[in-house]
């Protein structure tokens, strides 16, 4: 069974670095694109980037580019989502969720992390 | 970019209804356009993928249909568990995707 596994809740300050994971199992980490949606509080779904674990291939959506880090760590079956420096309007919930190969749709998603930044 | 829209951005309908959402591409997206259903609180689920094909074990009352600019989404017998928002999303070439805004379905 695909799970992505994702790491718990944070509550951070403006201005702080925060790194986020996204544990897979159940299938080949490096051969599956796995991406990130970010969920503002009471708002829609918005694409944040996708990275390629087997050779760290990486790709972000223009509105995400310059804010975020997207990394993989395949000996360890991880993705990661990282900030080096919060804002207040990056309080949102952010999923990971992996991409099938053969039609490319978010068939698998991890359980969401809150990420609170409030000062 | 391609921008995405849908309507209505909300409805309300009985258990029953014929429930349908349409979603618009701003430019040709052959048939690169996937479904999503989000309980609140939950992670969302792929209902359609390729805009008319059933993700196993999704029940057959949910259908998909279009190519091209224009994209439906039809519930053809809501059920109380259908409660949520749905998602048109997109996808190109370099994996770049992009959802709609979402509609909100409630029970009348």
């Amino acid at each position: 069974e695909v799970q992505l596994v994702q790491s718990g809740a944070e509550v951070k300050k403006p201005g702080e670095s925060l790194k986020i994971s996204c544990k897979g199992s159940g299938y080949s980490f490096t051969s599956y694109w796995i991406g990130w949606v970010r969920q503002m509080p009471g708002k829609g779904l918005e694409w944040m980037g996708i990275i390629y674990p087997g050779d760290s291939d990486t790709r972000y959506s223009p509105s995400f580019q310059g804010q975020v880090t997207i990394s993989a760590d395949k000996s360890i079956s991880t993705a990661y989502l990282q900030w080096s420096s919060l804002k207040a309007s990056d309080t949102a919930m952010y999923y990971c969720a992996r991409v099938r190969a053969a039609t490319p749709s978010l068939g698998s998603w991890g359980q969401g992390t809150m990420v609170t930044v409030s000062s | 970019d391609i921008q995405m829209t849908q309507s209505p951005s909300s409805l309300s309908a009985s258990v029953g209804d014929r429930v349908t959402i349409t979603c618009q591409a701003s430019q040709d997206i052959s048939n690169y356009l996937n479904w999503y259903q989000q309980k609140p609180g939950k992670a969302p689920k792929l209902l359609i993928y390729d805009a008319s094909n059933l993700e196993t074990g999704v029940p057959s009352r949910f259908s998909g249909s279009g190519s091209g600019t224009d994209f439906t989404f039809t519930i053809s017998s809501l059920q109380p568990e259908d409660i949520a928002t749905y998602y048109c999303q997109q996808y190109d070439n370099l994996l770049i995707f992009t959802f709609g805004p979402g509609t909100k379905v409630d029970i009348k």
